[in-house]
């Protein structure tokens, strides 16, 4: 069986710029939740999203958003990039919702801003 | 708000024994968990603890004191291939998982 997926899997942007992370949960799971990881640190919460709708948001700026589609996959976009947003950002994905579910990582998209 | 410490580093020798402290600062939550992260790559889960005690799988346990707010990971029998940072998780009522730092384990020849 497909783990979660995640593209692409390293991405140079400048400052200023937008981005689009993709991700593709487990086949059969319909939740996914997206964190950020900076070098030497455990992952940020980010997202979470569940049958297509936000069910959590972390402490990070309205420049970070997300969605969910009718086949559970989903797209992290982040505006006006900073020097501060490189990063690898992890996608999760889970059966439901619940916080005693589960999460499985995908490989992770490595940004990096300059 | 919630707090979790982990020690930074740890070095240990092959076919030794080692325990990874989490501490955490929560008023109260649904699971912890652990995970393995080796460099580069996305963490993977290791076990889940919701009552106290002590859950064995294999030459990983992790063991649960929510009195005391505290949990570890054992490894037992150390491979090399263990060398990786090992990731503390809670998931606060009503929250998603919140992360601790990590603590990088090197195993040594």
């Amino acid at each position: 069986d497909a783990g979660v997926t995640q593209s692409p899997t390293h991405l140079i942007k400048t400052r200023g710029q937008h981005v689009t992370l993709r991700c593709s949960p487990i086949s059969g799971h319909k939740s996914v939740s997206w964190y950020q990881q900076v070098l030497g640190q455990g992952p940020q919460f980010i997202f979470q999203y569940y049958e297509k709708e936000e069910r959590g948001r972390g402490n990070f700026p309205d420049r970070f958003s997300a969605r969910q589609f009718p086949n559970y996959s989903s797209e992290l976009n982040v505006n006006a990039l900073l020097l501060g947003d490189s990063a690898l950002y992890l996608c999760a994905s889970s059966l439901v919702h619940t916080s005693t579910d589960t999460q499985y990582f995908g490989p992770g998209t490595r940004l990096t801003v300059l | 708000g919630q707090n979790i410490d982990q020690p930074t580093e740890m070095t240990a020798t092959e076919g030794a024994i080692v325990q990874i402290n989490c501490t955490y600062q929560t008023s109260g939550f649904n699971g912890l968990f652990w995970y393995q992260q080796h460099a580069g790559e996305a963490p993977t889960f290791l076990s889940y603890n919701v009552l106290d005690g002590l859950e064995e799988k294999g030459r990983f346990s992790s063991f649960l004191s929510r009195s005391k707010g505290y949990s570890y990971l054992l490894l037992k029998e150390l491979q090399m291939k263990d060398s990786a940072s090992y990731l503390c998780a809670v998931t606060p009522y009503g929250q998603n998982f919140v992360f601790g730092p990590g603590t990088r384990l090197s195993v040594l020849p």
